[in-house]
C-alpha cells in the first residue's frame, strides 16, 4: 500500500530557511500536499502540487518535487516563530480524499 | 466563504461512556464529508466519509459510527468508548469532483481523552 514518510523533528533559527522533506512510495500519486497544524488546531492546507510539476512557489513557500526519487520538500524562507507547527505531507492517487495518505508529520521548532 | 465548525474542542470521557462529536459546514452544498483520527505521533487515518445525506462509508473496522442527518452535518458516535478511542479527531469537507475544489478543508479538531 501507499506509504508516506517524514522525519519527526526539525529545529531552525528565526530568519533561516527551513526545509521539510517527505518521501512517498506510490509512483501513481497525482497530487501531493503540504498541511500545517498549529497547536490545538486542525490542519490547514498550505499548498499542493500536481505530479507533472517540478516546483511551485507561493510567497515564502517553495515546493520541490522529484518524481523519479519520489521525494517532496517544503522550503520556508525567512522562517518566523509563527511557523512553528507540525507539517504534514500527503499524497493522493486521484485527488480524492478517500485516497489521501498522510505522513506522520514533522514538528518544526523555530528558535529565537 | 465556506467554513467548517467542529465541537467540542476537548473532551474527557470515561471508558464505556457514549460519544457524540458534531461537525457542520457552511457556505457550500452537497459536500463530501470526512472524519479522520490522528493518534499521537502518527499521521491521519480516514475513519468515515460521506458523499450525501444518509450515505456513510467506513474505511476501518472500529468501535465508532458516523451519521449524516443533514446535508452539511456529520456526526461521529460511539455507544461505549474504549481506551484506544483516545486521539485527535478531525472533520473535513471537500467539494464534488469537477467543482474545482480538490482541496480538503479541516475543522479545528476535537482532542478526546478516554480514561
Amino acid at each position: 500500500g501507499e506509504d508516506v514518510e517524514q522525519s519527526l523533528f526539525l529545529s531552525v533559527r528565526e530568519g533561516d530557511s527551513s526545509v521539510i522533506n517527505c518521501t512517498y512510495t506510490d509512483s501513481s500519486s497525482t497530487y501531493l500536499y503540504w498541511y500545517k497544524q498549529e497547536p490545538g488546531a486542525g490542519l490547514q492546507l498550505l499548498t499542493y502540487i500536481f505530479s507533472n510539476m517540478d516546483m511551485k512557489q507561493d510567497q515564502r513557500l517553495t515546493v520541490l518535487l522529484n518524481k523519479k526519487d519520489k521525494h517532496l520538500s517544503l522550503r520556508i524562507a525567512d522562517t518566523q516563530t509563527g511557523d512553528s507547527a507540525i507539517y504534514f505531507c500527503a499524497e493522493s492517487l486521484d485527488g480524492s480524499a478517500r485516497q489521501l495518505t498522510f505522513g506522520s508529520g514533522t514538528q518544526l521548532t523555530v528558535l529565537p | 466563504s465556506q467554513t467548517i465548525h467542529q465541537w467540542p474542542a476537548t473532551l474527557v470521557q470515561p471508558v464505556g461512556s457514549p460519544l457524540s462529536l458534531e461537525c457542520t459546514v457552511e457556505g457550500t452544498s452537497n459536500p463530501n464529508l470526512y472524519w479522520y483520527r490522528q493518534a499521537a505521533g502518527r499521521g491521519l487515518q480516514l475513519l468515515f466519509y460521506s458523499v450525501g445525506i444518509g450515505q456513510i462509508s467506513s474505511e476501518v473496522p472500529q468501535n465508532l459510527s458516523a451519521s449524516r442527518p443533514q446535508d452539511r452535518q456529520f456526526i461521529l458516535s460511539s455507544k461505549k468508548l474504549l481506551l484506544s478511542d483516545s486521539g485527535f479527531y478531525l472533520c473535513a469537507w471537500r467539494g464534488k469532483p469537477g467543482q474545482g475544489e480538490e482541496k480538503l478543508f479541516f475543522g479545528s479538531g476535537t482532542q478526546l481523552s478516554v480514561l
